[in-house]
């Protein structure tokens, strides 16, 4: 079946860039998404990715798509403690197009 | 604040009981997905409905049951209620099947 994996933990000093990587293993899957969830919050949607991309940038966000190896990253850029979070990568899989989550990676910026 | 909202934020309860959760989509979108958030599992599908109708259904429990009415809100029930029923649950809504599914605040059970 479908299974999405993460590391759990990443620590970054603010204003380095963070990469958060993401391995999954539905190929069919059309969109590979971003969110990120706060603490007692939902997720909020970063960005996503059409399948038939390899990479898409969004102000600080840069997710890089490796189709081959089913692998998946997303990069911020000069990170500050605001983004501090768990940030979850997502596939969309299924005739619904439901979503698979990772587990979830906790990002934290240390001043 | 996606536009998608859910009720109540917080619910507490007792084992055997039954409750609504209750979500409103982003106006416009036809779809509402449904999952829950535990420690152990993680984030789970649960259901899917589009325009009224259940279109997918992932790993809900028989206990647990939901609907989408013509207003296009949806509500979940969940029955018979257990201490491992304790979760955050997520309503997400999407355009249709194959769009992007923006989340709402959630709702955290607490099954005592």
């Amino acid at each position: 079946g479908e299974d999405v994996e993460q590391s759990l933990f990443l620590s970054v000093r603010e204003g380095d860039s963070s990469v958060i990587n993401c391995t999954y293993t539905d190929s069919s899957s059309t969109y590979l998404y971003w969110y990120k969830q706060e603490p007692g919050a939902g997720l909020q949607l970063l960005t996503y990715i059409f399948s038939n991309m390899d990479m898409k940038q969004d102000q600080r966000l840069t997710v890089l798509l490796n189709k081959k190896d089913k692998h998946l990253s997303l990069r911020i850029a000069d990170t500050q403690t605001g983004d501090s979070a768990i940030y979850f990568c997502a596939e969309s899989s299924g005739s619904a197009r439901q979503l698979t989550f990772g587990s979830g990676t906790q990002l934290t910026v240390l001043p | 604040d996606s536009g998608v909202t859910q009720t109540p934020k917080h619910l507490i309860t007792a084992t055997g009981q039954r409750v609504t959760l209750r979500c409103s989509p982003r106006s416009g979108d036809l779809s509402v997905y449904w999952y829950q958030q535990s420690l152990d599992q993680g984030l789970q599908f649960l259901i899917q409905y589009y325009n009224g109708e259940e279109r997918a259904k992932g790993n809900i429990l028989e206990r647990f049951s939901a609907q989408q009415f013509p207003d296009l809100h949806s509500e979940l029930n969940l029955s018979s209620l257990e201490l491992g029923d304790s979760a955050l649950y997520f309503c997400a809504s999407s355009e249709g099947t194959a769009n992007e599914q923006f989340f709402g605040p959630g709702t955290r059970l607490t099954v005592l």
